[in-house]
């Protein structure tokens, strides 16, 4: 049952802390997405990738956030230096490309920065 | 730009009633439009799609129907289990030339026995 992979599911860290999140994308899926969850903000698109290209990272605080595809079955989202405010639920998602617009999600990574 | 509105939860239901989660959209073009759920604890994961006008999508119970004149996508299910708790997301695909999805703020169902 194949399905999107990431690591860690929860991670605890001081304020100023480096961060990486990571995510192993279904095999053959083509589209990476991160999203971030709050309960304030709800479900916010962080960025997304074709074929390992970033096309759009709009919705990433560029001073601190960095999402990268180093091959095609990693993607990684890093936060340098954390903020208490970071603290959230970070999905990431794939998509094959013959259905574009479905997206399979994985169980997210739990992030406290205290 | 195009959003999804969705009502407010929680909506709270006890086991085997009539279930509607409300939901309208704006776009222009022709999107898709998608309905996710969210068990506690994990991901989203697709539920149903509608991909053009007056299509029904269904799936487990639950049907939409895409209705371009009431620009809605109404969720409903005839009868709900405790298993069917969970947080349900309307969102819409804003064309062909791009992956990117709009979710709605979702609405929490509570199915109480």
């Amino acid at each position: 049952d194949a399905r999107v992979t990431q690591t860690p599911r929860h991670k605890v860290t001081e304020m100023g802390q480096e961060v990486t999140m990571r995510c192993q994308p279904i095999l053959g899926h083509n589209t990476v997405f991160w999203y971030r969850q709050t309960m304030m903000q709800g479900l916010e698109l962080l960025a997304y990738f074709r074929n390992r290209a970033p096309l759009d990272d709009s919705g990433m605080p560029k001073d601190r956030f960095s999402a990268e595809m180093p091959d095609a079955t990693l993607a990684t989202l890093k936060i340098q230096p954390s903020e208490p405010r970071d603290s959230a639920v970070y999905f990431c998602a794939s998509g094959p490309d013959r259905s574009r617009d479905i997206q399979y999600f994985g169980a997210g990574t739990r992030l406290s920065v205290l | 730009g195009n959003s999804v509105t969705q009502m407010e939860g929680p909506v709270t239901l006890s086991e085997e009633a009539f279930l509607t989660i409300n939901c309208t959209y704006t776009a222009t073009g022709y999107p898709s439009l998608f309905w996710y759920v969210q068990y506690p604890g994990e991901g989203l994961q697709l539920l149903l799609k509608a991909t053009k006008a007056d299509d029904k999508g269904s799936n487990k119970g639950f049907e939409a129907t895409y209705r371009k004149e009431t620009t809605s996508f109404h969720l409903e299910k005839g009868s709900v289990q405790v298993s069917d708790s969970a947080v349900y997301f309307c969102a819409l695909s804003e064309g062909y030339n791009t992956d990117k999805l709009i979710f709605g703020t979702g609405t929490r169902l509570q199915v109480f026995p």
